[in-house]
């Protein structure tokens, strides 16, 4: 079974700061299935990023994915209140899609 | 687009629920679909998933044996039949459409199921 281990557990910065968040998979990812989500406070989660770089229908360019194999990285810029919330990776393997425990960020 | 789930409430321990969810807005049939739950205060826990056609069915091994998703594209709707419920089952429970890459694009507004006596 594969562990998507996220980092930092919370990020606590400032407006106009750049976020990294990082998503640390325990077997290489393939065929680059990987994607990032955000969940705010009691609202389900939203798509932002996948194929570990495409940005989703309507999400900023302030976000961005990158990375290969087992290390991959969301990058918010430019930071804004409504970017507080939780942040999941999320990659598919062998017919089972696993999430990260994510990464809440503070604003 | 939109997924509408329904379907949760309160359960006893060893019981049974159906959730339904209810796509509109898109072609229902011509995407996969999965369900995804929550536990409070926790994580993401994808449950299962159904290929377009229904041949292909997938289950994470917490629900393996005690879950059935099924799907009926001419209603547009998806569902998830719950037996033998257990406490660690309590969570809002989402449904959501397959995209690329093995993502998911588009989520319901989620369903709380209770189970406890």
């Amino acid at each position: 079974e594969i562990v998507l281990t996220q980092s930092p557990a919370t990020l606590s910065l400032s407006p106009g700061e750049r976020a990294t968040l990082s998503c640390r998979t325990s077997q290489t990812v393939d065929s680059s299935e990987l994607a990032w989500y955000q969940q705010r406070p009691g609202q389900a989660p939203r798509l932002l990023i996948f194929g570990v770089s495409n940005r989703a229908t309507g999400i900023p360019d302030r976000f961005s994915g990158s990375g290969s194999g087992t290390d991959f990285t969301l990058t918010i810029n430019r930071l804004e209140p409504e970017d507080s919330a939780v942040y999941y990776c999320q990659q598919y393997t062998q017919s089972l899609w696993t999430f990260g425990r994510g990464t809440r960020v503070e604003i | 687009v939109q997924l509408v789930e329904s379907g949760g409430g309160l359960v006893q321990p060893g019981g049974s629920l159906r959730l339904s969810c209810a796509g509109s807005g898109f072609s229902f049939g011509s995407f996969s679909m999965d369900w995804v739950r929550q536990a409070p205060g926790r994580g993401l826990e994808w449950l299962s998933h159904i290929s377009t056609d229904s041949r292909t069915i997938y289950y994470a091994d917490s629900v393996k044996g005690r879950f059935s998703i099924s799907r009926d594209n001419g209603e547009s709707s998806l569902s998830l039949q719950m037996n033998s419920l257990r406490a660690e089952d309590t969570a809002v429970y989402y449904c959501v459409r397959g995209f690329l890459f093995n993502s998911f694009d588009v989520w319901g507004q989620g369903t709380k199921l209770t189970v406890s006596s």
